[in-house]
């Protein structure tokens, strides 16, 4: 059974760069497409971009321009780089698996790593 | 403000049939993209519930089913138990925000 793990460090100060790794365990990192989604402290939830395992990837319109999303298929994972946190971008950060064809993903998360929670501050 | 809206809280006695509405507009589910649905315990990571308006994933039990008409979609939980009571959220794609993944603002379910 596939399982995600979400590592990287808790706190970030305010400026730097956010960088978060998700290790794929129980099975491949072909074939599929993976995505992180972030949740801010009691609200929803919020998708951030995802990366298919060819390297194409596609992130969100609003935070397209700080997030890099890159794969590491000979380790099984995949990473999140995010630019010039504030405060905002507090939050519960979660990998999930998007299954998908070889032209797009369906969009749906059917796998999801138990969450890393980072905090933005000085 | 969520692209899509759900209604922040709804509520039942055990055994009841409860619906969650999830309203979009003609660029996500107006446009006929599919609705899925995720149910977060308290304290842990969402899992998904339904997939595609109205699959179940292996493992969900029955009493779980969603559809979808228009710019709206539902999720119905029936028989309702104790451990249902969680967050649930709607999703689905925009194509009027460059391709994205929406997420509905969620729903409370309290089991009374």
């Amino acid at each position: 059974q596939v399982q995600l793990q979400e590592s990287g460090p808790g706190l970030v100060k305010p400026s730097e760069t956010l960088s978060l790794t998700c290790t794929v365990s129980g099975g491949s990192i072909n074939n599929y497409y993976w995505s992180w989604i972030r949740q801010p402290p009691g609200r929803g939830l919020e998708w951030i971009g995802y990366i298919y395992y060819s390297g194409s990837t596609h992130a969100s319109p609003s935070l397209k321009s700080r997030v890099t999303i890159l794969l590491d298929r000979s380790k099984n994972q995949f990473s999140l780089r995010l630019s010039s946190v504030t405060a905002a971008d507090t939050a519960v950060y979660y990998c999930v698996r998007v299954p998908g064809s070889a032209n797009y993903p369906y969009y749906y998360m059917d796998v999801w790593g138990k969450g890393t929670t980072v905090t933005v501050s000085s | 403000q969520s692209v899509l809206t759900q209604p922040p809280s709804v509520s039942g006695a055990p055994g009841q049939r409860v619906t969650i509405s999830c309203t979009g507009s003609s660029s996500n589910i107006g446009a006929g993209y599919d609705v899925h649905w995720y149910q977060q315990l308290p304290g842990t990571a969402p899992k998904l519930l339904i997939y595609a308006n109205n699959n179940r994933p292996s493992g969900v039990p029955d009493r779980f089913s969603g559809s979808k008409s228009g710019t709206s979609a539902s999720l119905a939980i029936t028989g309702l138990q104790a451990e249902d009571e969680a967050d649930y959220y709607c999703q689905s794609y925009d194509s009027s925000l460059s391709g994205s993944w929406v997420f509905g603002g969620g729903t409370k379910l309290t089991v009374l």
